[in-house]
């Protein structure tokens, strides 16, 4: 167990509509990063955020949203769901904002299901 | 753009053989993470390296680092049916002036061991 939490596990819903992933970070770690897994494109690297703040951007589209709240957790919001966006979405965590020399700690995943 | 790429990408072999996953990066980078994942689950760190020459050993795994040609290896002694998932180095691109950083992933080795 990695200490990092998902919640939901899964999520079918339709196009066009709107969801919200939360993650809670490892006791202690302060940056939250959010990646997203397709068979396709791999493992793409969305957005980071240290102790509330945005720290860098990957490949996130425009009608996604992450913020991360005073207590650490971290929510991504998706919105205007296509069927591309169907995939599986990880949070990670770390202490640093940088890389620490340390690996990042992956949660579970949720798997969003568009249809 | 950092690329980061593994080859191969599918590996079938019987138990009790040998095999080298190589992992190939783009740019000068001296911290490399190998990865595990088993099917629908999370992402399990194996391996940090952190210098060129670097060597670590787990088990039946054994990774490698050479900075100079960008390049890592992953070699697998003697596999077991045990060691079947999806393997996954990556390399980090620390933006120091950001105080921000990000793992870019290979596509990832789908390992099958074989009884």
């Amino acid at each position: 167990d990695s200490g990092v939490t998902q919640t939901p596990k899964h999520l079918i819903t339709a196009t066009g509509q709107r969801v919200t992933l939360r993650c809670s970070p490892r006791s202690g770690d302060l940056s939250v990063y959010w990646y997203q897994q397709s068979l396709d494109q791999g493992l793409q690297f969305l957005i980071q955020y240290y102790n509330g703040e945005e720290r860098a951007k990957g490949n996130i589209l425009e009608r996604f949203s992450a913020q991360q709240f005073p207590d650490l957790h971290s929510e991504l919001n998706l919105s205007s769901l296509e069927l591309g966006d169907s995939a599986l979405y990880f949070c990670a965590s770390s202490p640093f904002a940088g890389t620490g020399y340390s690996p990042l700690h992956f949660g579970n995943g949720t798997r969003l299901t568009v249809t | 753009e950092l690329k980061v790429e593994q080859n191969p990408l599918f590996l079938s072999m019987q138990e009790g053989k040998n095999y080298t996953i190589y992992c190939n990066y783009s740019t000068t980078s001296d911290r490399l993470y190998w990865y595990r994942q088993d099917p629908g689950k999370s992402l399990e760190s194996l391996f940090v390296l952190l210098s060129n020459g670097a060597v670590k050993q787990e088990g039946r795994l054994m990774a490698s680092l050479d900075t100079k040609a960008r390049l890592s290896t992953l070699h697998i002694t003697a596999a077991v049916h045990d060691l079947s998932a999806t393997y996954f180095c990556a390399v980090d691109m620390e933006d120091s002036g950001a105080g921000s950083y990000q793992l870019t992933f290979g596509k990832g080795t789908k390992l099958s061991v074989i009884p």
